[in-house]
């Protein structure tokens, strides 16, 4: 069973198209998050979710919206997609104050 | 802001050496840290977590030590094996998140 899942694993779109990144945790964790890393490997915080309430929302772009239908679920919904935007996103969910477990993440490549 | 960093880049040793990798933070010390391994093409998967009250944390061959006047944490993994080739990421709390740094990529040679 994989503790946490997201889809697609590659994601390649033209620009100005509007994708969506689902993702699943069956850990029973109170808290959601995405991560983006870049080309140099960094890996930002961009937004984390917390009962189904956003508690940290990152100086990303309006353009990406988080949407959590339940606990288990965080979804990433991203609009008139930029070059900027291709990076691996990963999803990870935890216990507040505890390790996070990270889901295998999604290429998004913009052409 | 709290950062996080982690001062090299990438690391080269022999198998059988103990690698050393260093994590520096600023600002407040945080209520815990964390070190990761991220391996290409996956996500990060949890290695050892090391409270502000412990001075070190060990499970198997690894060690995790916690510096709070230095405002340091050192991972150490002993008896290297090309298997520990990856890159290993060190992360600090910060309201209710995990800010991460850079990565060192660590490569052990037979």
């Amino acid at each position: 069973d994989t503790a946490v899942s997201q889809t697609p694993k590659y994601l390649v779109t033209q620009m100005g198209n509007d994708k969506s990144i689902k993702c699943e945790q069956n850990l029973g964790h109170d808290t959601m998050y995405w991560y983006k890393q870049d080309s140099k490997k960094f890996l930002k915080i961009m937004f984390s979710y917390n009962n189904k309430e956003l508690i940290i929302n990152e100086t990303v772009p309006n353009r990406f919206s988080p949407k959590s239908p339940d606990k288990a679920h965080l979804n990433l919904h991203i609009n008139s997609l930029e070059l900027g935007d291709s990076a691996v996103y990963f999803c990870a969910s935890s216990r507040l104050g505890d390790e996070a477990f990270f889901g295998q993440g999604t290429r998004l490549t913009v052409v | 802001s709290q950062k996080i960093e982690q001062n090299s880049e990438a690391l080269n040793i022999q198998e059988g050496k103990t690698a050393t990798l260093t994590c520096n933070y600023t600002n407040y010390s945080p209520a815990y840290l964390q070190w990761y391994r991220q391996d290409p093409g996956r996500g990060p998967v949890f290695l050892l977590l090391i409270r502000e009250n412990e001075k070190e944390k060990r499970k198997e061959r690894l060690k995790v030590t916690f510096d709070t006047t230095l405002k340091q944490s050192l991972f150490h993994i002993t008896a290297s094996q090309p298997a520990d080739s990856a890159t290993y990421l060190c992360a600090r709390d910060n309201t209710d998140k995990l800010i991460f740094g850079t990565g060192t990529r660590l490569q052990v040679f037979p």
